[in-house]
């Protein structure tokens, strides 16, 4: 059964500090992987999508990278504002299922 | 429409009672998905529909939780008799194709219900 982790639970940063959010996966067999945004009390907002062929996808500020080899991805913000406070998730498929397993989410404070 | 569309965003109701939330998805969308997300807990995968075919239930919890999609239009997601611990923001998302094809899901912003 595929489980995600994401590490840290929660972060605190400072203003236009670049910082790394980790996701791992126990079934490095994954074929789709998408990062989300989620602020409080609302939906979640796709960040990043990477497709089965792709290493890496770029978004303005955002980077995310996938190591199939080993279930880890991370999430690189470069040069935080507080306006990036929110909860970051991770979400992968399930060994040739159509789920997207999703972790419990990175909580990003940036203090201005 | 735009983007995901969801109602109600807010349902309180009495234990015991049953609800029935709405999800609109993206048109032309052809996958569909419902996740649950209690209070400082992850989501969790209910149920699945992918164009007109079987949909996959392997994440409803009960035989209380049902839902039902006509075609690639709007999706009911029906729960009988609740209980507490139904309490959750109901997330409905979609994609083109399913997540095996161009992948990318988007999510509408949830029905919050409340069982009293």
């Amino acid at each position: 059964k595929q489980e995600v982790t994401q590490i840290p639970a929660a972060l605190s940063v400072p203003e236009g500090e670049n910082l790394v959010l980790n996701c791992s996966f126990t079934d490095s067999a994954i074929y789709n992987l998408q990062w989300f945004r989620q602020d409080p009390g609302k939906g979640l907002t796709s960040l990043l999508l990477i497709q089965s062929s792709q290493r890496e996808q770029t978004s303005g500020r955002l980077n995310a990278s996938l190591d199939k080899s080993s279930g880890r991805s991370t999430l690189y913000i470069a040069a935080s504002q507080p306006g990036d406070s929110a909860t970051y998730l991770c979400a992968g498929t399930q060994g040739g299922s159509e789920k997207l397993v999703f972790g419990k989410g990175t909580k990003l404070t940036v203090n201005p | 429409g735009a983007g995901v569309s969801q109602s109600p965003s807010n349902k309180v109701t009495e234990k015991g009672k049953d609800v029935e939330l709405r999800c609109d998805p993206i048109s032309g969308h052809t996958a569909l998905y419902w996740y649950r997300q209690r209070l400082g807990q992850g989501l969790e995968f209910l149920i699945y529909f992918q164009g007109n075919s079987a949909p996959d239930k392997s994440g409803l919890p009960s035989d209380r939780f049902s839902a039902e999609r006509t075609g690639e239009s709007v999706s009911t997601l029906t729960i009988q008799r609740t209980q507490q611990e139904d309490s959750a923001v109901y997330l409905c998302a979609s994609s083109l194709g399913g997540y095996w094809n161009t992948g990318e899901l988007f999510f509408g912003e949830g029905s919050r219900l409340t069982v009293l």
